[in-house]
Order: structure tokens, then C-alpha cells, then sequence
């Protein structure tokens, strides 16, 4: 799997926008970019994934550069709630689910 | 209603003995995993199985024996426990295509 780039912490305020960057610069054609995130003592939870064309679903917008070098997630209006860490994790759709995940970026919303 | 759920959710337990912890997925699906998330808040895979079927198998001391009995269950056996072994242990499960997971709320496991 590629190896993946994501700023350690962030902050946001609620109610705005959250822009989690995450850089793969190694990405092969066929590998996907999946985001997980994981709110304190809970289990990682599925939040959005892509091959190259933007997604976005009930809980984020997925937005992947045209040379699929590097990607965003966006949380459109961040809560409180939304504070946990975010992984960024690129993996072929065949991996059997063979997650690698990094250190992850830790969004902090506050009030 | 639970998807993934796995018990206990706290264990403390003395080095040298032997524990499970269990997991159930009411989800349907055909592959389930543990995980291990150590101190550092690494996540780890540790095994795989696809319908009762052992497919991924990281390099995990031969102390830990998953069991799967069908493939709602597998369960994770852990022998002669040591210190090292303090982690959270996450048991999860995912659909038939892709890598969309399923985890579940984690066991935290303490060697005393």
C-alpha cells in the first residue's frame, strides 16, 4: 500500500468547515484512498473512500487531486462530536481488508 | 442494535494466564478481523478470516489462536499472557467488495 502523509493535529471551529489534507504521492492506478476516523475510546469508523473522482456522502465530501497525488476530506459543518483522529489510508480494493493505518491527523472542534 | 460486538470490553488479568475475548457480527458478512491498537495508538491487523477460512495472518506470536466457528463468530484466544500484551484488541467485519469495515467497540485488555 502507499505510504501516506497526514498533519499530526488540527483544529476547527464548530459550525465551519474541516479540511483534513492528506498527501499520497505514491499511489498506484488501482489503489483507492479510504478515511476512517476514530472518536476517543471507540472503534474506527468508515467515513468515505475514492478512486478519482470526488465523493461525498451523508457524513463528508471527498475531493482527490486530478494527478491523485493527494487528497481532502472535508467535514462540511464540524461539530463537537467530530472530534477524533482521521486516517487517510490508500489500499487496493483487493486487500482483503488489510488496513495500514498511520498516526492520523487529530481534529480538535471547539466551541 | 450492535453490528460488530465483542466481550468483555475490560479484562485485567494476571501475566502467564489465558483468555478470550469473543466477537459476534450480525452483519452478514464473510470476513472478520482483530486488530490490536498498542499504546502508541497504533492499529494493527493481526488476522483475517473469510468464511471460517484463516486469509491474513501478520506476524503475531503463536500465543494468540483465532477461532472462527462461523462466520458470524471469531473469537481470539490469548495463552500465557505477558505484559506487552496491554492493548485495545478491536474485532471488526467487512462487506464482500471493498475495504469498508465494520469495528467494533473494543476490549481493553490489561496484564498486571
Amino acid at each position: 500500500d502507499a505510504k501516506t502523509t497526514q498533519p499530526p493535529s488540527m483544529d476547527c471551529a464548530e459550525g465551519r468547515a474541516a479540511n483534513l489534507p492528506c498527501n499520497h504521492s505514491t499511489i498506484s492506478g488501482n489503489e483507492y484512498v479510504y478515511w476512517y476516523r476514530q472518536i476517543h475510546s471507540q472503534g474506527p469508523q468508515y467515513i468515505i473512500h475514492g478512486l478519482k473522482n470526488n465523493e461525498t456522502n451523508e457524513m463528508a465530501s471527498l475531493i482527490i487531486t486530478e494527478d491523485r497525488k493527494s487528497s481532502t476530506l472535508i467535514l462540511p459543518h464540524a461539530t463537537l462530536r467530530d472530534t477524533a483522529v482521521y486516517y487517510c489510508i490508500v489500499t487496493l480494493r483487493t486487500s482483503y481488508g488489510k488496513l495500514t493505518f498511520g498516526q492520523g491527523t487529530i481534529l480538535t472542534v471547539h466551541p | 442494535d450492535t453490528a460488530v460486538s465483542q466481550t468483555p470490553k475490560y479484562l485485567v488479568t494476571q501475566m502467564g494466564n489465558d483468555k478470550s475475548i469473543k466477537c459476534e457480527q450480525n452483519l452478514g458478512h464473510d470476513t472478520m478481523y482483530w486488530y490490536k491498537q498498542d499504546s502508541k495508538k497504533f492499529l494493527k491487523i493481526m488476522f483475517s478470516y473469510n468464511n471460517k477460512e484463516l486469509i491474513i495472518n501478520e506476524t503475531v506470536p503463536n500465543r494468540f489462536s483465532p477461532k472462527s466457528p462461523d462466520k458470524a463468530h471469531l473469537n481470539l484466544h490469548i495463552n500465557s499472557l505477558e505484559l506487552g500484551d496491554s492493548a485495545v484488541y478491536f474485532c471488526a467485519s467487512k462487506t464482500r467488495d471493498g475495504n469498508t469495515i465494520y469495528f467494533g467497540e473494543g476490549s481493553w485488555l490489561t496484564v498486571v
